[in-house]
């Protein structure tokens, strides 16, 4: 079964709008969370990655205020996008990692930006 | 620096038929290398992985060999389902640092009953 649920699964909403994606490992400890993001037919772009009780690290060229990471516990990360526009649309992915274990992606959720 | 090349896409072929999906990198050290699958709307999920030289991952059916020699990580399912319809990943983990994948930029694999 799932071993990461990352909510919601689709979001649509006006620009100007804050997202909050929200991603939990079920039934690991996650030392390190990623957030990648993904546009149409191409790969995964990691935008940062954070470590427990420190804060998150961004790739270079992703805003860290436009993108709002917070690993919130162990088993908690959420991504805000603030002030969300139409550039903003994507498919944005979480994945978590515990100690001595692979990455578990979660299933992604897509933003809509109207 | 690290990166993941692989065989562009799409690929089409008939149920029964034999895949292969070419990958090949580049690493500073001995890196870990997987096989990652995206089905339409889902993340991504683990499908095989090897660690060392002349290690053979498998599952489903899927096999890749880690060849050092070629710094070659090919994808190969000797008959393909409807169902292996997905996107297909190829990256890796540098040994030393941070556990940052890098992914190869994907092959849409599509499979015709």
């Amino acid at each position: 079964g799932a071993v990461v649920s990352q909510h919601p699964s689709w979001v649509i909403c006006k620009s100007g709008t804050s997202v909050k994606i929200e991603c939990r490992s079920l039934d690991f400890q996650a030392t390190t969370m990623f957030w990648y993001r993904q546009f149409p037919k191409q790969s995964l772009m990691l935008m940062a990655t954070s470590n427990e009780g420190s804060k998150a690290t961004y790739e270079q060229g992703v805003e860290k205020d436009k993108f709002l990471i917070n690993h919130a516990s162990l088993t908690l990360s959420t991504l805000t996008v603030t002030s969300a526009h139409p550039e903003d649309s994507s498919f944005y992915i979480c994945s978590l990692q515990g100690w001595d274990q692979p990455q578990h992606f979660g299933d992604g959720t897509r933003l809509s930006i109207l | 620096g690290n990166s993941v090349t692989q065989m562009e896409g799409p690929v089409t072929l008939s149920e029964e038929a034999f895949l292969t999906i070419n990958c090949t990198y580049t690493a500073t050290g001995y890196p870990s290398l997987f096989w990652y699958v995206q089905y339409p709307g889902e993340g991504l999920q683990l499908l095989l992985k090897a660690t060392k030289a002349d290690d053979k991952g498998s599952n489903k059916g899927f096999e890749a060999t880690y060849r050092k020699e070629t710094t070659s990580f090919h994808l190969e399912k000797g008959s393909v389902q409807v169902s292996d319809s997905a996107v297909y990943f190829c990256a890796l983990v540098p040994i030393q640092g941070a556990q940052k994948l890098v992914f190869g930029q994907g092959t849409r694999l599509t499979i015709n009953p």
